[in-house]
């Protein structure tokens, strides 16, 4: 079964450095999402992806982050400067369409650890 | 602001059947409602979706009532290995902004 693949698995990062978290959606899927997970709390969206442009972002998404789809099959997330308060796992999900509800597919996460 | 809230755990024995119910009281009107499960260190993984009244799978059911505003898991005989967290899926009304459920720890003792 096709897999949504994540690197790296873990990234330990000096604060207020950049970092890029990348992820290889499944190979149809044409929406992408970043969501987190600080540890111990339920998973929060941080930002949906479709047709190379963002449709929708949380409150958490401010100017510090940014995703790109570089080519046709990487996504990528980027914290500019990250803060201590970054330090969570990063799930990278994909869907085929979400107009007809097809269930998001989630990679198995970036441990991103600011020091 | 949508509110998507679970039990925290429960826990329940092998063999039983388990329900964890979800209450989404602000869900985007056209939007599906899914049910994750999620090991620790791993990814949530797709156990079920629907949109209203029942649906069954292969591992769970989703009872869905008609005001849409919760949602049940229904997991037959479970086992030790369905030791996880549970968690709701579903959209902010008016957007395609997702709101995962608290979560509930689920623990199936022996």
């Amino acid at each position: 079964e096709p897999e949504v693949t994540q690197t790296p698995s873990h990234q330990v990062t000096q604060m207020g450095q950049e970092v890029i978290l990348r992820c290889v959606p499944i190979s149809n899927h044409l929406y992408f999402y970043w969501y987190r997970q600080i540890l111990g709390q339920k998973v929060e969206f941080l930002v949906s992806f479709y047709n190379n442009e963002i449709s929708e972002k949380s409150e958490i998404f401010d100017d510090q982050f940014s995703v790109e789809r570089p080519d046709g099959s990487n996504f990528t997330l980027k914290i500019r400067s990250t803060k201590l308060e970054d330090s969570a796992m990063y799930f990278c999900a994909s869907t085929t369409d979400r107009e007809d509800n097809q269930p998001q597919h989630f990679g198995d996460g970036t441990r991103l650890s600011i020091l | 602001l949508a509110k998507t809230t679970q039990p925290i755990s429960m826990d329940s024995y092998e063999g039983q059947e388990v329900n964890i119910t979800c209450s989404h009281n602000n869900i985007a009107t056209n939007d599906y409602i899914t049910w994750y499960q999620q090991f620790p260190s791993q990814g949530p993984r797709f156990i079920i979706q629907g949109y209203k009244t029942k649906v069954t799978n292969e591992v769970a059911s989703l009872f869905i009532p008609a005001d849409r505003k919760s949602s049940t898991l229904s997991l037959p005989r479970v086992s030790l290995s369905d030791t996880a967290v549970y968690y709701c899926l579903v959209a902010t009304s008016g957007t395609y902004k997702y709101i995962f459920g608290t979560g509930t720890r689920l623990k199936v003792l022996a």
